[in-house]
């Protein structure tokens, strides 16, 4: 079936490192992403890996793929404020055009 | 020029009113989605056009119809309408995976338009 799964809450403390968890379903999958939500706003995209990598970084940002175990993870460090949203992870299936969304996991930065 | 724009932002309507949503995006895309988002909840896939062409329905009730008059353009026909379908309705684009292969296939959100049904 179709489900990507994450955790809800993350609370992490400013200037420390956030590492956000996510498994998928389609062991096919061509790529995934990570979205990041603002209240109020549509989804921005922050990043990307395609599946035949097992590590992405980009500035602050690190992507983990473990693809054995379906399991994906972001990576944020040196968290500040601006970073406080909804992170959702998505897979895109082999039949193209479908992108599904996980739960989201909403951060929040404490001081 | 890397947006997506939808109008209205908010909407507000009854039960026995016909509106539609529209969303815009001169990106050069061919694929388009519509999706709806409740709160606290991820976004969920409605329907998917290619090439101007519906290719995804997601088992939408018949209350939504879809329309995609040319490939900048993607509406929402919304009629008697239910107070469950309340809700965030995100539009989105992409460059179509299936005829140009090599992209990375990510969609472009729309800031969405917030749907009351009273």
């Amino acid at each position: 079936g179709e489900d990507v799964e994450q955790s809800l809450f993350l609370s992490v403390r400013e200037g420390d490192s956030s590492v956000i968890n996510c498994t998928y379903t389609d062991s096919s999958s061509t790529y995934l992403y990570w979205y990041k939500q603002e209240p109020g706003a549509g989804l921005q995209l922050l990043t990307y890996i395609f599946s035949n990598m097992d590590m992405k970084q980009d500035q602050r940002l690190t992507v983990l793929l473990n693809k054995k175990d379906k399991h994906l993870s972001l990576r944020i460090a040196d968290t500040q404020t601006g970073d406080s949203a909804i992170y959702f992870c998505a897979e895109r299936y082999s039949s193209a055009s479908k992108i599904i969304f996980g739960s989201g996991t909403r951060l929040s930065i404490r001081p | 020029d890397t947006e997506v724009t939808q109008t209205p932002k908010h909407l507000v309507m009854g039960m026995t009113n016909k509106k539609s949503l529209k969303c815009e995006q001169h990106m050069g895309h061919r694929a388009m989605y519509w999706y709806k988002q409740k709160a606290k909840k991820p976004p969920e896939l409605m329907f998917v056009y290619s090439y101007e062409k519906l290719s995804i329905n997601e088992s939408v009730p018949s209350r939504f119809s879809p329309e995609c008059p040319n490939s900048s353009l993607l509406n929402l026909h919304l009629h008697a309408l239910q107070p469950e379908d309340s809700a965030l309705y995100l539009c989105a684009s992409s460059q179509d995976r299936e005829r140009t292969g090599g992209n990375t296939g990510e969609l472009f959100f729309g800031e969405g338009s917030r749907l009351t049904v009273l």
